[in-house]
């Protein structure tokens, strides 16, 4: 299947500071990707839409202030968690949408723990 | 209702017994349909995906989609500890560009 790298694996931040996610689809352009956290025990909660060359579709009840998507190539995404408090803690996945049709397939990158301390 | 619903669990089976995971959906457009694994503090990794009425194998897994009664199942043969995860369904609409909607997962416990 696609690969779908993310960047940190896990980070650890004080109180206050941003903190950068890199997602990156390693062999294939990916024109949408998604952005995901997750609490412990908890389902998906999908966050924003991130496309290629315009504004991310934020969900609803997501600050779109407060996470910054930019997608400025067809193989690279960013979120950026501006002034990170202790209850963004989570796990932040991002996912790469390729293929049409019936080889549409959705793809997960490995995660990033957040702690805020 | 859920878009897409899953019963949580927890299921435990025995190991070597078939697991039986059950999905439904309530967009009839909908066209494709994932499971995925998720192990315990790691994200979820693509296991089947379905897209046309019936059965799909590979490997040890089956999946069935029945898109009349809006659900999809997925079956583990000969399961292991190791299968011991919990599974998530997601279903891809025609219109929404790859917006997978989740379902809730269910945990699936194997015991040796």
């Amino acid at each position: 299947g696609a690969v779908v790298s993310q960047h940190p694996s896990w980070v650890i931040c004080k109180s206050g500071t941003s903190v950068k996610i890199e997602c990156r689809s390693l062999d294939f352009q990916a024109t949408t990707m998604f952005w995901y956290r997750q609490f412990p025990k908890q389902s998906l909660m999908l966050m924003a839409t991130s496309n290629e060359g315009s504004k991310a579709t934020y969900e609803q009840g997501v600050e779109k202030d407060k996470f910054l998507i930019n997608h400025a190539s067809l193989t690279l995404s960013t979120l950026t968690v501006t002034s990170a408090h202790p209850e963004d803690s989570s796990f932040y996945i991002c996912s790469a949408f390729v293929g049409q049709g019936a080889n549409e397939k959705l793809f997960f990158g490995s995660g990033t723990q957040l702690s805020v301390l | 209702q859920k878009e897409v619903e899953q019963n949580s669990g927890p299921l435990s089976v025995p190991e070597g017994a078939i697991a039986s995971l059950n999905c439904t959906y309530s967009d009839r457009g909908s066209q494709s349909f994932f499971w995925y694994r998720q192990y315990s503090g790691k994200s979820p990794e693509l296991i089947m995906f379905i897209y046309s009425n019936g059965d799909k194998e590979d490997g040890r897994f089956t999946a069935q989609l029945n898109k009349a009664s809006q659900y999809v199942s997925l079956l583990i043969r000969d399961s292991q500890p190791s299968d011991s995860a919990t599974y998530l369904c997601a279903v891809l609409g025609n219109t929404n560009a790859g917006k997978s909607t989740f379902g809730d997962g269910t945990t699936l416990t194997v015991k040796p």
